[in-house]
């Protein structure tokens, strides 16, 4: 079993729609956890970091953390044919472990 | 804020040949670097972490002769792919972080070796 597990997709969505994106883990270690985004022949672009359970939103983007399930998962509200492109999960312990744990990318295409 | 870059964005170069791949961190001293190599619609793959003035640490399967990391400043860290052959062709990012929390990334690098 994969530390982290994400649909890799792909996802394609109408204009407008809502978009939900997940992941699950299996360290009960990890506290921190992070959105990316990655277009296409581009380096990754933070979108969202959290480290405890519950909502944290960020203008159409919300970020929700599930520790006791092991499941985090980015909300897309009115999404648009811009938000077009790759999301990675991404995930690490406290302390002095800096290493990230990456989830395999969900596929999003957002339809004019 | 939190700007990276890496030079050069495309390289292509003939078999045997060494490459340089440079990252800097534009507005941030980086403690820590990371270097990422990703394939076609494939995760990224940690290479190597690197702390300014001390060795990189590599992980399991990463030659360390064969990819040369050198961290020299707390803005700029270099990656040497020595000795290119094709399977090394492939897309390296690096990544810099200021407070052990976040990590930011650079547009990455595209190799092609023919």
């Amino acid at each position: 079993q994969k530390e982290v597990e994400q649909d890799p997709g792909p996802l394609s969505v109408p204009e407008g729609a809502i978009v939900s994106l997940n992941c699950t883990y299996s360290n009960s270690a990890f506290q921190y956890f992070m959105w990316y985004r990655q277009y296409s022949r581009k380096g990754p672009e933070l979108l969202m970091y959290t480290y405890s359970s519950g909502n944290k939103e960020d203008g159409r983007f919300t970020a929700q953390v599930d520790k006791s399930s092991k499941y985090i998962s980015l909300f897309i509200r009115d999404s648009q044919p811009s938000d077009s492109a790759t999301y990675l999960c991404a995930m690490k312990g406290a302390g002095n472990n800096r290493k990230l744990i990456w989830g395999l990318g969900t596929s999003l295409a957002v339809n004019p | 804020g939190a700007v990276v870059s890496q030079h050069p964005s495309r390289v292509i170069c003939k078999s045997g040949t060494s490459v340089k791949i440079e990252c800097r961190s534009l507005d941030f001293q980086a403690t820590t670097m990371f270097w990422y190599r990703q394939f076609p619609k494939k995760s990224l793959m940690l290479m190597a972490t690197s702390n300014e003035g001390s060795k990189a640490t590599y992980e399991q399967g990463v030659e360390k002769d064969k990819f040369l990391i050198n961290h020299a400043s707390l803005t700029l860290s270099t990656l040497t792919v020595t000795s290119a052959h094709p399977e090394d062709s492939s897309f390296y990012i690096c990544s810099a972080t200021e407070n052990q929390e976040t990590q930011y990334f650079g547009p990455g690098t595209r190799l092609l070796v023919l």
